[in-house]
């Protein structure tokens, strides 16, 4: 079974650093790009942007480049997201999905991951 | 970049009703739409992709019409199950943008 389970729910203070992580398995991991997608308390679903395990290849949407740093670790299957200086308005919702399409930048993403509860607050 | 629209914002409709789900993108993006669904506190869950190809599992009251810039998602009979928010996104080319949702519930 294809599936990425996510790092639990973090609380951080406002300057504080924080990285995430989506671990893939049931599927060669470094052949499907992985997305990340940011959901505000009661928004909608925002691409973040992509990486490709293989080779580390990744793209960033524009409202959220420079503001985070996605990284992938071929060696234990797993993608990150990651802060180096946490504000209250990253308080969100953050899935990882799979891109559906092998080895395809543009594609649509199943399966996702539970997703990660980042709350930041004084 | 290319933009996405979804009208209507919300709608509510009776069981057993006909919905219809408008998506539109800014610049022609041919078949490279795809449909979410996402139930209050769930994952999302890909219900269509290449604008009418139902993803496996997905009952057959879900399809799916459109090519260039613009894009239905039509449930035949509503269903109580079906109260969700439902996403468009492109995905011709990053960045691969979602709509802003269309939330859907019984009256």
């Amino acid at each position: 079974e294809v599936q990425l389970v996510q790092s639990g729910a973090e609380v951080k203070k406002p300057g504080e650093s924080l990285k995430i992580s989506c671990k893939g398995s049931g599927y060669s991991f470094t052949t499907y790009w992985i997305a990340w997608v940011r959901q505000m308390p009661g928004k909608g679903l925002e691409w973040m942007g992509i990486i490709y395990p293989g080779d580390s290849d990744t793209r960033y949407s524009p409202s959220f480049q420079g503001q985070v740093t996605i990284s992938a670790d071929k060696s234990s299957s797993t993608a990150f997201l990651q802060w180096s200086s946490v504000k209250a308005s990253d308080t969100a919702m953050y899935y990882c999905a799979r891109s559906a399409v092998l080895g395809a930048t543009g594609s649509y993403f199943d399966p996702w991951g539970q997703g990660t509860l980042v709350t930041v607050s004084s | 970049d290319i933009q996405m629209t979804q009208s209507p914002s919300s709608l509510s409709a009776s069981v057993g009703d006909r919905v219809t789900i408008t998506c539109r993108a800014s610049q022609g993006i041919s078949n490279y739409l795809a449909w979410y669904q996402q139930k209050p506190g769930k994952v999302p869950k890909l219900l269509i992709y290449a604008a009418s190809t139902l993803q496996s599992g997905v009952p057959s009251r879900f399809s799916g019409s459109g090519s260039g810039t613009d894009f239905t998602l039509t449930i035949s009979s509503l269903q109580p199950e079906d109260v969700a928010t439902y996403y468009c996104q492109k995905y011709n080319s990053v960045p691969l943008t979602f709509g802003p949702g269309t939330k859907v519930d019984i009256k």
